[in-house]
């Protein structure tokens, strides 16, 4: 059974940083296809950045810069380093898999971790 | 980036009526286009991708349709576990996109 566990997320202060941790077991995270997906109480989903086999990484241009996507293969865990932290990333994060390419949909979901930015 | 809409933003039903919700991408996304379902303090759930294809154990009461830039979403009799945010997601570009949610709710 493909399952996501996300932790790391908490109170920081605005231009700090937090290391968000995605857990994957019923599939290898080293041939999948992982996205990170936040919302903003209540707002709307916006898809934040994504990691794929080859490897590559991509990011939305609200966090490029600021957001590094990596991976763990021994650990199967995929993470969200996030600095200079602003309010506005202020949201619940989810990590997610595409199961079936790149160009496939978000076929699984943590959830969530959430994240506030504040003083 | 590619940008999606959708219309309503909101919709009041009743259970048994059908519904249905649209989406509009910036650009031809061919069918690479995915709908899922929100409930209050949930992940989202895959309900269609490809445009028109039911992902496994979704009611067959949910349907999708549509190619290029204009897709939709019909529940052809609402039921009580169906009020909730709908979403529709472009795959086409590495750059995934959401539409902004229609949220149904109780008439």
């Amino acid at each position: 059974e493909v399952q996501l566990v996300e932790s790391g997320g908490g109170l920081v202060q605005p231009g700090g940083s937090l290391r968000l941790s995605c857990a994957a077991s019923g599939f290898t995270v080293s041939s999948s296809y992982m996205s990170w997906v936040r919302q903003a109480p209540g707002k709307g989903l916006e898809w934040v950045s994504g990691i794929y086999s080859v490897p590559a990484t991509y990011y939305a241009d609200s966090v490029k810069g600021r957001f590094t996507i990596s991976r763990d293969n021994s650990k199967n865990t995929v993470f969200l380093q996030m600095n200079s932290l602003r309010a506005e990333d202020t949201a619940v994060y989810y990590c997610a898999r595409i199961p079936s390419g790149p160009q496939g949909p978000l076929g699984y979901w943590g959830q969530g971790t959430l994240v506030t930015v504040s003083s | 980036d590619i940008q999606m809409t959708q219309s309503p933003s909101s919709l009041s039903a009743s259970v048994g009526d059908r519904v249905t919700i649209t989406c509009r991408a910036s650009q031809s996304i061919s069918s690479y286009l995915n709908w899922y379902q929100q409930k209050p303090g949930k992940a989202p759930k895959l309900l269609i991708y490809a445009a028109s294809s039911l992902q496994s154990e979704v009611p067959s009461r949910f349907s999708g349709s549509g190619s290029g830039t204009d897709f939709t979403l019909t529940i052809s009799s609402l039921q009580p576990e169906d009020f909730a945010t709908y979403y529709c997601q472009q795959s086409y570009s590495i750059l995934l996109t959401f539409g902004p949610g229609t949220k149904v709710d109780i008439e």
